[in-house]
């Protein structure tokens, strides 16, 4: 069974301050990989995207993704009380549809 | 471009009982899965439908839960009878043909379901 895993939290921050947030999976042959945003009682919400090694930065976000250690991660620069939320990570699955992990809890403390 | 349509927004039903959740996907997508998430972890994948042919339902409890899509639009996931670990938020996403592991896709709004 493909796993993700994500540091349980929760993360907290003061606004300003840069969250990083960190996920791990189990398949090599994952191919894609998403960042979720969850704010409480709301679906998710998809905010970033990576397929290849490096980073992809997208304003105050950089994901970062490294295939070799099978590892992913999310950036978040200058927090604000807004990012406050559940950060969920994905990744494919065969292609199909995406595996996630259990979500990070950000609080962006004032 | 309206979004993922879901109904209905909360349910409250007491074990053994049943219950049937609806999603209408966005226009022209394809792709359709029904996720469930329990609260405190991240979503599930129960079913995948691509048009009205399934296409992974390896994590669906088929002894309670059944889904269908007919016509290759709108999807009813079922429930019967209810446990009390079923109470969750059932999300349903959509996604163009082929592109949903690639591109992401976009949830609706969920069904929270309690089971008394």
């Amino acid at each position: 069974q493909k796993e993700v895993e994500q540091n349980s939290g929760p993360l907290s921050v003061p606004e300003g301050a840069i969250a990083s947030l960190n996920c791990t999976y189990s398949d090599r042959g994952s191919q894609s990989f998403f960042w979720y945003r969850q704010y409480s009682g709301k679906s998710p919400e998809l905010i970033m995207s990576i397929y290849s090694n490096g980073d992809k930065e997208d304003g105050r976000f950089t994901a970062q993704l490294n295939k070799a250690s099978q590892y992913v991660s999310l950036l978040i620069r200058d927090s604000q009380p807004s990012d406050s939320a559940t950060y969920l990570c994905a990744a494919d699955n065969y292609g199909q549809n995406f595996v996630f992990g259990p979500g990070t809890r950000l609080s962006v403390l004032p | 471009e309206a979004g993922v349509a879901q109904s209905p927004r909360y349910k409250i039903i007491e074990k053994r009982q049943s219950v049937a959740f609806w999603c209408n996907p966005i226009s022209g997508h394809a792709t359709l899965y029904w996720y469930q998430q329990i609260l405190g972890q991240g979503p599930k994948l129960l079913i995948q439908f691509q048009n009205n042919g399934v296409v992974d339902d390896s994590q669906l409890p088929k002894d309670r839960f059944s889904a269908e899509r007919l016509k290759g639009v709108d999807s009813t996931l079922k429930i019967q009878p209810a446990k009390l670990e079923d109470s969750a938020v059932y999300l349903c996403a959509s996604s163009l043909a082929g592109t949903g592991a690639r591109g992401g896709y976009t949830f609706g709004s969920g069904t929270r379901l309690t089971v008394v």
